[in-house]
Protein backbone atom coordinates (compact mmCIF):
# COMPACT_ATOMS: atom_id res chain seq x y z
CA UNK A 1 0.00 0.00 0.00
CA UNK A 2 1.15 3.22 -1.12
CA UNK A 3 -1.20 4.99 1.76
CA UNK A 4 -1.46 8.54 1.66
CA UNK A 5 0.23 10.33 -1.33
CA UNK A 6 -0.19 13.90 -2.48
CA UNK A 7 0.48 15.81 -5.98
CA UNK A 8 2.62 17.73 -6.37
CA UNK A 9 4.98 18.06 -3.69
CA UNK A 10 6.40 21.71 -4.85
CA UNK A 11 4.37 24.33 -6.86
CA UNK A 12 5.19 28.05 -6.52
CA UNK A 13 2.27 29.86 -8.17
CA UNK A 14 1.90 33.93 -8.89
CA UNK A 15 -1.01 35.76 -7.17
CA UNK A 16 -4.33 35.24 -8.75
CA UNK A 17 -2.96 31.98 -10.35
CA UNK A 18 -5.73 28.49 -9.82
CA UNK A 19 -4.62 25.07 -8.91
CA UNK A 20 -5.64 21.78 -7.62
CA UNK A 21 -3.92 19.82 -5.17
CA UNK A 22 -4.60 16.07 -5.08
CA UNK A 23 -4.69 13.89 -2.27
CA UNK A 24 -5.03 9.85 -2.76
CA UNK A 25 -5.56 7.12 -0.48
CA UNK A 26 -5.55 3.22 -0.81
CA UNK A 27 -6.55 1.72 2.48
CA UNK A 28 -10.60 2.54 2.09
CA UNK A 29 -10.72 4.95 4.33
CA UNK A 30 -13.84 6.81 4.57
CA UNK A 31 -12.85 10.60 6.54
CA UNK A 32 -9.98 12.21 4.45
CA UNK A 33 -9.01 15.74 5.67
CA UNK A 34 -6.65 18.76 4.65
CA UNK A 35 -4.26 20.70 6.84
CA UNK A 36 -2.07 23.46 5.77
CA UNK A 37 1.46 24.07 8.14
CA UNK A 38 2.66 27.04 9.19
CA UNK A 39 5.80 28.27 11.42
CA UNK A 40 4.93 28.23 14.93
CA UNK A 41 1.09 27.19 14.61
CA UNK A 42 0.88 23.71 14.16
CA UNK A 43 -1.17 22.22 11.71
CA UNK A 44 -4.80 23.79 11.01
CA UNK A 45 -8.10 22.15 9.55
CA UNK A 46 -9.01 23.48 6.33
CA UNK A 47 -11.43 21.55 5.02
CA UNK A 48 -12.44 17.51 5.54
CA UNK A 49 -14.75 15.04 4.29
CA UNK A 50 -16.49 11.88 5.72
CA UNK A 51 -17.41 10.10 2.77
CA UNK A 52 -17.54 10.42 -1.26
CA UNK A 53 -19.75 12.90 -2.15
CA UNK A 54 -19.79 14.97 1.38
CA UNK A 55 -17.36 17.64 2.57
CA UNK A 56 -17.38 20.42 5.59
CA UNK A 57 -15.43 23.09 6.70
CA UNK A 58 -12.36 23.30 8.55
CA UNK A 59 -10.90 25.61 11.05
CA UNK A 60 -9.51 28.03 8.17
CA UNK A 61 -11.67 27.47 4.92
CA UNK A 62 -11.93 30.89 3.47
CA UNK A 63 -9.89 30.85 0.12
CA UNK A 64 -10.43 27.48 -0.64
CA UNK A 65 -12.38 24.46 -1.90
CA UNK A 66 -12.74 21.30 -2.02
CA UNK A 67 -14.56 18.06 -3.81
CA UNK A 68 -14.66 14.30 -3.02
CA UNK A 69 -16.14 12.72 -5.86
CA UNK A 70 -14.10 9.35 -5.31
CA UNK A 71 -13.78 7.85 -1.93
CA UNK A 72 -9.86 7.66 -3.13
CA UNK A 73 -9.26 11.09 -3.86
CA UNK A 74 -9.82 14.06 -1.93
CA UNK A 75 -8.62 17.64 -4.13
CA UNK A 76 -7.91 20.69 -2.56
CA UNK A 77 -8.57 24.43 -4.83
CA UNK A 78 -7.16 27.54 -4.90
CA UNK A 79 -9.42 29.81 -7.31
CA UNK A 80 -7.42 32.90 -6.79
CA UNK A 81 -3.77 32.31 -4.77
CA UNK A 82 -3.09 35.02 -2.38
CA UNK A 83 0.88 35.17 -0.84
CA UNK A 84 -1.43 34.83 2.66
CA UNK A 85 -1.93 31.05 1.18
CA UNK A 86 1.85 30.45 1.14
CA UNK A 87 2.02 27.02 2.86
CA UNK A 88 2.87 23.52 3.42
CA UNK A 89 -0.37 21.21 2.92
CA UNK A 90 -0.69 18.33 3.78
CA UNK A 91 -3.67 15.43 3.43
CA UNK A 92 -4.84 12.72 6.24
CA UNK A 93 -6.86 9.92 6.01
CA UNK A 94 -8.74 8.07 8.76
CA UNK A 95 -11.09 4.51 8.59
CA UNK A 96 -14.66 5.32 9.67
CA UNK A 97 -14.92 5.10 13.46
CA UNK A 98 -11.62 5.88 14.10
CA UNK A 99 -10.02 9.06 15.28
CA UNK A 100 -6.35 7.84 14.26
CA UNK A 101 -5.39 9.84 10.92
CA UNK A 102 -2.51 8.81 8.69
CA UNK A 103 -0.91 11.69 6.98
CA UNK A 104 0.85 11.92 3.46
CA UNK A 105 4.00 13.54 3.03
CA UNK A 106 3.10 17.20 1.76
CA UNK A 107 2.78 19.73 -0.92
CA UNK A 108 4.79 22.92 -0.14
CA UNK A 109 3.15 25.88 -1.75
CA UNK A 110 4.35 29.16 -2.73
CA UNK A 111 2.47 32.77 -3.61
CA UNK A 112 4.52 35.12 -5.09
CA UNK B 1 -13.48 25.42 20.09
CA UNK B 2 -10.41 23.51 21.75
CA UNK B 3 -7.04 25.24 22.22
CA UNK B 4 -4.35 22.69 22.34
CA UNK B 5 -0.92 24.77 24.16
CA UNK B 6 2.49 23.01 23.75
CA UNK B 7 5.67 23.44 25.86
CA UNK B 8 8.60 23.86 25.33
CA UNK B 9 8.94 24.64 22.10
CA UNK B 10 12.20 23.98 21.39
CA UNK B 11 14.46 20.87 23.19
CA UNK B 12 17.96 20.27 23.12
CA UNK B 13 18.70 17.14 25.60
CA UNK B 14 22.15 14.88 25.44
CA UNK B 15 22.00 11.58 23.98
CA UNK B 16 20.54 9.05 26.13
CA UNK B 17 18.52 11.66 28.43
CA UNK B 18 15.27 11.68 28.78
CA UNK B 19 13.16 14.44 26.86
CA UNK B 20 9.62 15.90 28.27
CA UNK B 21 6.86 17.59 26.10
CA UNK B 22 3.84 18.99 27.88
CA UNK B 23 0.21 20.08 26.53
CA UNK B 24 -2.52 21.44 28.07
CA UNK B 25 -6.26 21.57 26.37
CA UNK B 26 -9.53 23.34 26.92
CA UNK B 27 -12.17 21.00 26.06
CA UNK B 28 -13.45 18.45 28.08
CA UNK B 29 -15.00 16.71 25.60
CA UNK B 30 -11.87 15.75 24.29
CA UNK B 31 -11.06 11.97 24.11
CA UNK B 32 -8.45 10.98 22.55
CA UNK B 33 -4.61 12.66 22.66
CA UNK B 34 -2.25 11.72 19.62
CA UNK B 35 1.23 12.79 19.49
CA UNK B 36 3.05 12.96 15.95
CA UNK B 37 6.71 12.79 14.99
CA UNK B 38 7.67 15.02 11.87
CA UNK B 39 10.98 14.80 10.36
CA UNK B 40 12.24 17.13 7.99
CA UNK B 41 10.46 17.55 4.79
CA UNK B 42 7.94 14.35 5.50
CA UNK B 43 4.13 14.36 6.85
CA UNK B 44 3.60 13.84 10.83
CA UNK B 45 3.68 10.18 11.43
CA UNK B 46 1.37 9.06 14.39
CA UNK B 47 4.01 7.47 17.22
CA UNK B 48 1.99 6.49 20.57
CA UNK B 49 -1.32 7.77 21.69
CA UNK B 50 -3.96 7.77 24.48
CA UNK B 51 -7.54 7.45 25.20
CA UNK B 52 -9.41 9.70 28.12
CA UNK B 53 -9.96 6.21 29.84
CA UNK B 54 -6.64 5.54 29.98
CA UNK B 55 -3.98 7.35 32.60
CA UNK B 56 -0.46 6.33 30.99
CA UNK B 57 0.63 4.32 28.04
CA UNK B 58 4.08 3.44 27.38
CA UNK B 59 5.62 1.77 23.80
CA UNK B 60 9.65 1.10 24.30
CA UNK B 61 11.04 4.10 25.25
CA UNK B 62 8.31 6.23 24.43
CA UNK B 63 5.56 6.76 27.06
CA UNK B 64 2.52 9.28 27.49
CA UNK B 65 0.68 10.31 30.30
CA UNK B 66 -3.12 11.88 30.78
CA UNK B 67 -4.22 14.06 34.17
CA UNK B 68 -7.85 14.43 32.79
CA UNK B 69 -8.64 16.41 35.71
CA UNK B 70 -6.08 18.92 34.79
CA UNK B 71 -6.68 19.27 31.50
CA UNK B 72 -2.71 17.95 30.41
CA UNK B 73 -0.64 15.32 28.68
CA UNK B 74 2.80 14.70 28.37
CA UNK B 75 5.54 12.36 25.63
CA UNK B 76 8.03 10.81 27.14
CA UNK B 77 10.97 9.96 25.52
CA UNK B 78 13.94 7.96 27.90
CA UNK B 79 17.34 7.16 26.45
CA UNK B 80 17.19 9.68 23.66
CA UNK B 81 19.14 8.90 20.34
CA UNK B 82 20.51 10.98 17.28
CA UNK B 83 17.49 9.65 15.54
CA UNK B 84 14.75 10.93 18.03
CA UNK B 85 15.69 14.51 16.52
CA UNK B 86 11.98 15.82 14.61
CA UNK B 87 9.45 17.95 15.82
CA UNK B 88 6.87 16.32 17.93
CA UNK B 89 3.01 17.39 17.67
CA UNK B 90 0.48 16.72 20.28
CA UNK B 91 -2.73 17.40 19.31
CA UNK B 92 -6.80 16.57 21.62
CA UNK B 93 -9.54 15.13 19.60
CA UNK B 94 -13.16 16.35 20.59
CA UNK B 95 -14.83 16.61 17.40
CA UNK B 96 -11.49 17.16 15.03
CA UNK B 97 -8.20 17.20 15.95
CA UNK B 98 -6.83 19.98 17.33
CA UNK B 99 -2.97 20.76 17.41
CA UNK B 100 -0.65 22.16 19.64
CA UNK B 101 2.46 24.54 17.81
CA UNK B 102 5.28 21.55 18.00
CA UNK B 103 8.57 20.84 19.57
CA UNK B 104 11.46 21.09 18.21
CA UNK B 105 13.80 18.56 19.43
CA UNK B 106 16.94 18.04 19.08
CA UNK B 107 19.25 15.10 20.71
CA UNK B 108 23.25 16.34 20.85
CA UNK B 109 25.68 13.38 20.00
Amino acid sequence: NAGVTQTPKFRVLKTGQSMTLLCAQDMNHEYMYWYRQDPGMGLRLIHYSVGEGTTAKGEVPDGYNVSRLKKQNFLLGLESAAPSQTSVYFCASSPWGSDTQYFGPGTRLTVL
Amino acid sequence: GENVEQHPSTLSVQEGDSAVIKCTYSDSASNYFPWYKQELGKGPQLIIDIRSNVGEKKDQRIAVTLNKTAKHFSLHITETQPEDSAVYFCAAFDYKLSFGAGTTVTVRA
